[in-house]
């Protein structure tokens, strides 16, 4: 089946501007996540969605982050007013969601250049 | 602070051997745990899973659990270059796994 994809692939944008990445889970899935990952450096979590529960956004590292996810689909990450040390790959992953058996599956990213 | 602990690495092993990936964890609660292989420039994919103590194989992999220890291991037997690639640990006791920082494994013909 389908698996995890995310859009644009690469992002060039200059300093100061907004950027939205878009995330579509695998179908059936009620978890997402979304991580960041500089270059050479681990992954980062930044925010968790399971179903219609409220997010957890405890990894979000400054108000200039948002995320928005409609019931089980689709899910938005935004980034106001970028800033050069947001350059990275921004990472999508969705999971069953059931108990505590929670594989991931992750997209491929989306290659975030600030300029 | 939850933290999950691995060797950056790299590690180096010539083709046909055992490769050996080691992780530690704090969280003495974990009950789920993950290894994912990343290559380079790629996202990571999930190569196993393990949620009991003992051993767990599929295919060349073989994943071990010791939760009195506080560590799980990924054994890769038969090592091919293709294996080359950087291994991360997961680690959960919630919905939100701890990742490590990940092993750089390097096979040489």
């Amino acid at each position: 089946g389908a698996g995890v994809s995310q859009s644009p692939s690469n992002k060039v944008t200059e300093k100061g501007k907004d950027v939205e990445l878009r995330c579509d889970p695998i179908s059936g899935h009620t978890a997402l996540y979304w991580y960041r990952q500089r270059l050479g450096q681990g992954l980062e979590f930044l925010i968790y969605f399971q179903g219609n529960s409220a997010p957890d956004k405890s990894g979000l590292p400054s108000d200039r982050f948002s995320a928005e996810r409609t019931g089980e689909s689709v899910s938005t990450l935004t980034i106001q007013r970028t800033q050069q040390e947001d350059s990275a790959v921004y990472l999508c992953a969705s999971s069953l969601g059931t108990g505590v058996v929670y594989e991931q599956y992750f997209g491929p990213g989306t290659r975030l250049t600030v300029t | 602070q939850k933290e999950v602990e691995q060797n950056s690495g790299p590690l180096s092993v010539p083709e046909g051997a055992i490769a050996s990936l080691n992780c530690t964890y704090s969280d003495r609660v974990s009950q789920s745990f993950f290894w994912y292989r990343q290559y380079s420039g790629k996202s990571p994919e999930l190569i196993m899973s393990i949620y009991s103590n003992g051993d767990k194989e599929d295919g060349r992999f073989t994943a071990q659990l010791n939760k009195a220890s506080q560590y799980v291991s990924l054994l890769i037997r038969d090592s091919q270059p293709s294996d080359s690639a950087t291994y991360l640990c997961a680690v959960g006791g919630s919905y939100i796994p701890t990742f490590g920082r990940g092993t750089s494994l390097i096979v040489h013909p």
